[in-house]
């Protein structure tokens, strides 16, 4: 199946430093999603990124599905920024989702 | 509600013993998802209705484990005679599957956390 793997594992970051996160597929897909979750466990929807780059707040992404990669920035990043940061490709299709072993980001003060 | 709800949030077993999770997804979602979260893990997928039927279910990790989705909507994770390596947070996710075209995200509930003693 489809393996996923996520870089860097952890990062430590200043309030109101900027980050990428990379997420490398071993496959082609038809959609990815990223998630952010919090410390209390919810997985809260970021994007949903087939291709192309979308932005949202302090936050885009991109995804070249040719290149087998999708990047997820974070700018001015703040305290509640921190958590996992997941990225999940379907294995195939739109069938369920392959989950990375995430990013632990820990934002301080 | 406005999105996936998961009960019991918490629960506590002895080893051997039955339990039901139950999951309650966006209304109108036809697609229904159960993961499994181990610490320090990603989510890793059990089993996926597409209406009330099982499309996959090729995750479930042995026989003790069985879903159910009677009506197309609430689904339940059954587990029988629950071991300590079953102990995991189980998420449940739910997506608006439309075949005619590629999308399908999905969205998450706050999962239940089963502790089997």
């Amino acid at each position: 199946g489809i393996q996923v793997e996520q870089s860097p594992p952890d990062l430590i970051l200043q309030e109101g430093a900027n980050s990428t996160l990379r997420c490398n597929f071993s496959d082609s897909v038809n959609n990815l999603q990223w998630f952010h979750q919090n410390p209390w466990g919810q997985l809260i929807n970021l994007f949903y990124i087939p291709s192309g780059t979308k932005q949202n707040g302090r936050l885009s992404a991109t995804t070249v599905a040719t290149e087998r990669y999708s990047l997820l920035y974070i700018s001015s990043s703040q305290t509640t920024d921190s958590g996992v940061y997941f990225c999940a490709p379907p294995e195939w299709g739109n069938t369920p989702l392959v989950f990375g072993k995430g990013t632990r980001l820990s934002v301080i003060a | 509600g406005a999105g996936v709800s998961q009960t019991p949030s918490n629960k506590v077993t002895e080893k051997g013993k039955y339990v039901e999770l139950r999951c309650d997804p966006i209304s109108g979602h036809t697609a229904l998802y159960w993961y499994r979260q181990s610490l320090g893990q990603g989510p890793e997928f059990l089993i996926y209705f597409q209406g009330t039927g099982a499309a996959d279910d090729s995750g479930l990790p042995n026989d003790r484990f069985f879903a159910v989705r009677p009506e197309g909507s609430v689904s339940t994770l059954k587990i029988q005679r629950t071991e300590r390596g079953d102990s995991a947070v189980y998420l449940c996710a739910s997506s608006l599957m439309v075949r005619s075209s590629d999308y399908n995200e999905q969205f998450f509930g706050p999962g239940t956390r089963l502790t089997v003693l």
